[in-house]
């Protein structure tokens, strides 16, 4: 089935030791989302990738970064992570042309631990 | 800017009974609207979305959604609930064609359906 992915599903860091999360989907899709969600609050966009194209939120801090290697792959790095990064950090996929509708399509999810 | 009000934190409801999740929306044009359920560590699941057309919406698990254009209403409905539909819910709106890949979110609700 095609769907998006998330490895890990649970990572633990340390307080500013760099942490990556890793997506990737088998959807096609051409856009490329990471969410930060925080104790069953709303998903709060960081950024997206548009094919190559990054586009940051304005008000993503400059401690969280995005690469997206190909199509099928895209990794949110953490460079130096807080207590106050600890979330569950969501990606999604969708496909954007003009006969779609956009929809976006969710992983399972990384929850990440700072001690 | 667009925004979401979802004016219940929590809605219980008997088993069996209809429940009713309640949305309503602000966006400049005409909307996407989507509602999308989460489990407990898990990722955003789809369930149905309105782009145009009927105004009743049908989706995953028996659920439907009724678009009230003058209400800016998009509330998701279940004629006879499950324990099993207990979860986190989200609706979430996009302006139709917007350049601006961004859904916004509201604050989610949780149901709880009672055996």
């Amino acid at each position: 089935d095609a769907m998006v992915i998330q490895n890990p599903r649970y990572q633990v860091t340390q307080f500013g030791k760099p942490v990556t999360l890793s997506c990737s989907q088998t959807l096609n899709h051409n856009v490329m989302y990471w969410y930060q969600q925080k104790s069953s609050q709303a998903p709060k966009l960081l950024f997206h990738y548009y094919d190559k194209d990054f586009n940051n939120e304005a008000d993503t801090p400059d401690n969280f970064q995005s690469r997206r290697p190909n199509t099928s792959f895209c990794f949110l790095d953490i460079r130096s992570p807080g207590l106050g990064d600890a979330a569950m950090y969501l990606c999604a996929t969708s496909r954007v042309d003009e006969d779609s509708t956009d929809t976006q399509y969710f992983g399972p999810g990384t929850r990440l631990t700072v001690l | 800017a667009q925004s979401v009000a979802q004016p219940e934190d929590q809605v219980n409801v008997a088993e069996g009974n209809p429940l009713t999740v309640k949305c309503t929306y602000s966006v400049s044009g005409n909307p996407y609207l989507f509602w999308y359920v989460q489990y407990p560590n898990r990722g955003l699941q789809f369930l149905l979305k309105y782009i145009t057309g009927d105004n009743l919406v049908k989706g995953s698990y028996g659920f439907e959604a009724e678009f009230n254009k003058s209400q800016t209403s998009f509330h998701l409905k279940k004629p006879s609930a499950l324990v099993s539909d207990s979860a986190l819910y989200f609706c979430a709106v996009r302006a139709f064609k917007s350049s601006a890949r961004q859904l916004t979110f509201g604050s989610g609700t949780q149901l709880t359906v009672l055996p």
